[in-house]
């Protein structure tokens, strides 16, 4: 069974741009959860989705956003980059829609902003 | 608010020793799920197990045995005969729930520790 997938692996981007990363969770999930490791800050959550909808959302700017789509595939979209945004945004997955079932990983996207 | 605290920043032992790492947490909620996962210098982070804050049984899975205990908060993991290959970073993650069981979705992890197993 595949697991967590996510593209790109590596993105560099410059402060002020816009970034776009996306994440296909394990067959038979629905929901999608968004987290960032940043050095120094730990891993920090940041979204969660279920069915389309945004279900919860961490202690982070309004530039920091998502989506969901029909296939339950993910988007999270970061505008006017920071330099602080630099960190690895880790994806995960998991069945149902109540939010305790465990999360599954997936390889995460490195954004480096200069 | 919920915080999960891991003391031991670094750990490093020599093959076959035991190790024990800790993981203590605070949360308000009656009904919560404990968690550990393993990150490989790799970067993805790999499920070890869940705890149901109701389940205060002790598991163990080959070299790896956890042991919860809700009287101090804690849910420490060990690894038995530890091996080159459990140099990782590892994480221990609470999830709280309302009284029905539906958490918010939100995992929040304690700090990590790196364990490093010398040959």
């Amino acid at each position: 069974e595949a697991g967590v997938t996510q593209s790109p692996t590596h993105l560099i981007k410059t402060r002020g741009q816009q970034a776009t990363l996306r994440c296909s969770p394990i067959s038979g999930h629905t929901s999608v959860y968004w987290y960032q490791q940043a050095l120094g800050l730990g891993l920090q959550f940041l979204l969660w989705y279920d069915e389309g909808e945004e279900r919860n959302r961490g202690n982070f700017p309004p530039r920091f956003s998502g989506r969901q789509f029909p296939n339950y595939s993910s988007e999270l979209n970061v505008n006017a980059l920071e330099l602080e945004d630099s960190a690895l945004y880790l994806c995960a997955s998991s069945v149902g829609q109540w939010g305790q079932e465990t999360q599954y990983f997936g390889p995460g996207t490195r954004l480096l902003v200069l | 608010a919920q915080k999960v605290t891991q003391a031991q920043t670094e750990i490093s032992v020599v093959e076959k020793e035991d190790v024990t790492l800790d993981c203590v947490y605070e949360t308000r909620d009656t009904t919560y799920y404990l968690f550990w996962y393993k990150q490989p210098p790799s970067g993805e982070l790999v499920f070890l197990i869940r705890r149901n804050s109701f389940d205060e049984q002790n598991e163990i899975s080959g070299r790896y045995s956890w042991n919860f205990q809700k009287s101090t908060s804690s849910f420490n993991f060990t690894i038995t005969a530890s091996q080159v290959v459990d140099s990782a970073v590892y994480f221990c993650a609470l999830s709280e729930a309302n009284a029905g069981g539906t958490s918010y979705g939100k995992l929040t992890f304690g700090q990590g520790t790196i364990l490093t197993v010398h040959p």
